[in-house]
């Protein structure tokens, strides 16, 4: 238990769905970070945010839409997505420079 | 190529036997971390190191800054030291952005 708290664990969802992604902290943590996980690949960065504001967006396409209504919570709402988007999403958090704590990942399967 | 490049890919061991896991960065770094990522996907943090070298029990991290290059040592591996092994480096002069290798696949048999 890292004190980081991601739910769905999994989600199975259509091309033509909106679902989102939660995502919470209860460390006193500033920073919050979304990550993708593909198969075979390096963890990717999402979005970060920082106090509630966006600081990285890491060029990701628009039917990824991250919100973050306080230090405790993140979401990432899901739309119109491509089976290629399925992917392990993790969620994390630091204090700056500080040690990043991650959930367990929502598995996430587009069909 | 990666800017942070992790070896070996995959590593099998006997139980007992000492780990070596390398990762080696090119850019500038203010600091490099060590996850863990077990099956099942949750990653938990087993390092954060800028200089020097951090023992936690069987595991020791080791960092060389000016050959851009650390190394995780596990000493007596057990079984359940089984998991995917990633390095991290903050860097670009971003205190938040973490850029990974892409792991190492560590099996230890018993």
């Amino acid at each position: 238990e890292t004190g980081v708290t991601q739910t769905p664990r999994h989600l199975v969802m259509g091309m033509t769905n909106k679902k989102s992604l939660k995502c919470e902290q209860h460390l006193g943590h500033n920073a919050m970070y979304w990550y993708k996980q593909s198969a075979k690949k390096p963890l990717e960065l999402m979005f970060v945010y920082n106090f509630k504001e966006q600081t990285e967006n890491n060029s990701v396409p628009s039917r990824f839409s991250p919100e973050c209504p306080n230090s405790s919570h993140l979401f990432l709402h899901l739309h119109t997505l491509q089976p290629e988007d399925s992917a392990l999403y993790l969620c994390a958090s630091s204090h700056r420079q500080g040690e990043a704590f991650f959930g367990q990942g929502t598995r996430l399967t587009v069909v | 190529k990666n800017e942070v490049e992790q070896s070996p890919q995959n590593l099998t061991a006997q139980e007992g036997e000492f780990i070596t896991i390398n990762c080696s960065y090119s850019v500038g770094i203010s600091a490099l971390h060590w996850l863990q990522q077990h099956p099942g996907g949750g990653i938990v943090s087993l390092f954060m190191l800028s200089s020097g070298k951090k023992k936690h029990g069987r595991l020791i991290a080791t960092i060389n800054i000016q050959e851009k290059h650390s190394s995780l040592h596990i000493t007596a591996s057990h079984p359940r030291d089984s998991a995917v092994y990633i390095c991290a480096v903050n860097s670009g002069g971003s205190n938040y952005k973490l850029t990974f290798g892409k792991g190492t696949l560590l099996t230890v048999n018993p």
